[in-house]
């Protein structure tokens, strides 16, 4: 069955680093998400992004974030300058249409932010 | 902001018996709903879904109903088996959004 698949599947950065998430989609997708999960609390949406542009984003996604599909395959979350709270497992997601199939998610990348 | 509640952290089923999931949401806005199941150290698992023009949908085992009017929508699964056992996330999404709104998950265990 086909995947979402995540890398690094764990980071730990420094407080102000930036640090790139990536994914990559399953292949005839053409829609992709970023959410997040912070311990203990709800997935959180993010970021969606259709055609190569975001066609909708959180009050979280702040200029701190930005989303990018830079060869057609990947998909990638950079966090600029990162802070304690960013710490969190950050999901990728993709569909081919929304909603009623439901979107494939990718395994998570455990941020930690020391 | 809770538009979409899962009041029961957990649920204890006995194997074989129907597992009875619950959610709530307050957005009248919202036009589908989902399901999602997860597993430790791994992302969401799509289950099944439903549109806000209907009251049932089912699949297999699973069978997801929605009361529009009370704002309430639940996950059946019958029967229950151990394997079944995970955090299931209630999900929902509004008219013309792409954006997921989840609830807080209820953790299921299924007894063998």
């Amino acid at each position: 069955e086909p995947e979402v698949t995540q890398t690094p599947s764990h980071q730990v950065t420094q407080m102000g680093q930036e640090v790139i998430l990536r994914c990559v989609p399953i292949s005839n997708h053409l829609y992709f998400y970023w959410y997040r999960q912070i311990l203990g609390q709800k997935v959180e949406f993010l970021v969606s992004f259709y055609n190569n542009e975001i066609s909708e984003k959180s009050e979280i996604f702040d200029d701190q974030f930005s989303v990018e599909r830079p060869d057609g395959s990947n998909f990638t979350l950079k966090i600029r300058s990162t802070k304690l709270e960013d710490s969190a497992m950050y999901f990728c997601a993709s569909s081919t249409r929304v909603p009623s199939g439901g979107y494939t998610f990718g395994s998570g990348t455990r941020l930690t932010v020391v | 902001d809770q538009q979409v509640k899962q009041n029961s952290p957990s649920l204890s089923v006995q194997e074989g018996r129907i597992s009875i999931l619950n959610c709530d949401y307050t957005n009248s806005m919202f036009d589908y709903f989902l399901w999602y199941k997860k597993y430790p150290a791994e992302g969401p698992t799509f289950l099944i879904s439903i549109s806000s023009i209907k009251d049932k949908n089912e699949d297999g085992r699973f069978t997801v109903f929605l009361n529009k009017s009370a704002k309430h929508l639940s996950l059946h699964i019958v029967p229950s088996q151990p394997g079944d056992s995970a955090v299931y996330f209630c999900a929902a999404k509004g008219a013309g959004s792409y954006q997921l709104t989840f609830g807080k998950g209820t953790k299921l265990s299924v007894i063998p």
